[in-house]
């Protein structure tokens, strides 16, 4: 079966820090793979897609970048952390078009 | 982009009651998802659907692909306390960028004892 893990589960970082946060699935091959950002609890907000390695489309002009440097793993970065990149990061996949996403459990990103 | 209005936002109900909620949309969709998120976890797949006019379950869950595909509802009968969380839907238009998904911005249900 397939799995999705996502780390750290929750992160500290001061202001001004970058940041790394990685995605990888298991058990699928060539899944697009998505960072979607919460915040507040309430209301997914779609970053950054990918429908193959190197593939990467942005949904919205940011502070942050994504890269899928292997089939199954996808990373969203900074080079500088700003106050309001606070919030809960989720990563998903899916099998492709009309396929339902599954989501990783999340990261928790405060920035300080 | 596609609008999903989802309602209601918030729900307060007793143990033991039903529950509903529904979204809407001015579009069509192919596929409408049912998500339920636990705090501090990502969201679980509920139930999909494919069809107009599909009634689906899963347990207590009961959902529906609107017939004219622009809505969808869910229903809980017999809420119990691990029932509480935020339930979102999720409208599909395949061939829509980012696999033509739409997410609504969810209805957190609170059980009171």
């Amino acid at each position: 079966s397939q799995t999705i893990h996502q780390w750290p589960a929750t992160l500290v970082q001061p202001v001004g820090s970058p940041l790394s946060l990685e995605c990888t699935v298991e058990g699928t091959s060539n899944p697009n793979l998505y960072w979607y950002r919460q915040a507040a609890g309430r209301g997914l907000q779609l970053l950054f897609y990918s429908v193959g390695i190197g593939q990467i489309s942005s949904e919205v002009p940011q502070n942050l970048s994504a890269s899928r440097p292997q089939d199954r793993q996808f990373i969203l970065s900074s080079k500088k952390l700003l106050l309001s990149d606070s919030g809960f990061y989720l990563c998903a996949w899916s099998a492709g078009v009309g396929s339902p996403l599954h989501f990783g459990n999340g990261t928790r990103l405060t920035v300080t | 982009g596609q609008q999903l209005n989802q309602s209601p936002q918030s729900m307060f109900i007793q143990e033991g009651e039903d529950v509903s909620m529904n979204c809407t949309s001015s579009s069509i969709f192919n596929t409408w998802l049912w998500y339920k998120q636990d705090p501090g976890e990502g969201p679980v797949l509920l139930i999909a659907l494919y069809k107009a006019g599909e009634l689906t379950s899963n347990g207590r869950l009961t959902a529906q692909f609107g017939i004219t595909r622009k809505d969808s509802f869910l229903n809980i009968s017999a809420s119990i306390p691990s029932d509480v969380g935020i339930y979102f839907c999720a409208g599909q238009l395949t061939g829509g960028g980012a696999d033509g998904l739409t997410f609504g911005k969810g209805t957190h249900l609170i059980i009171q004892p």
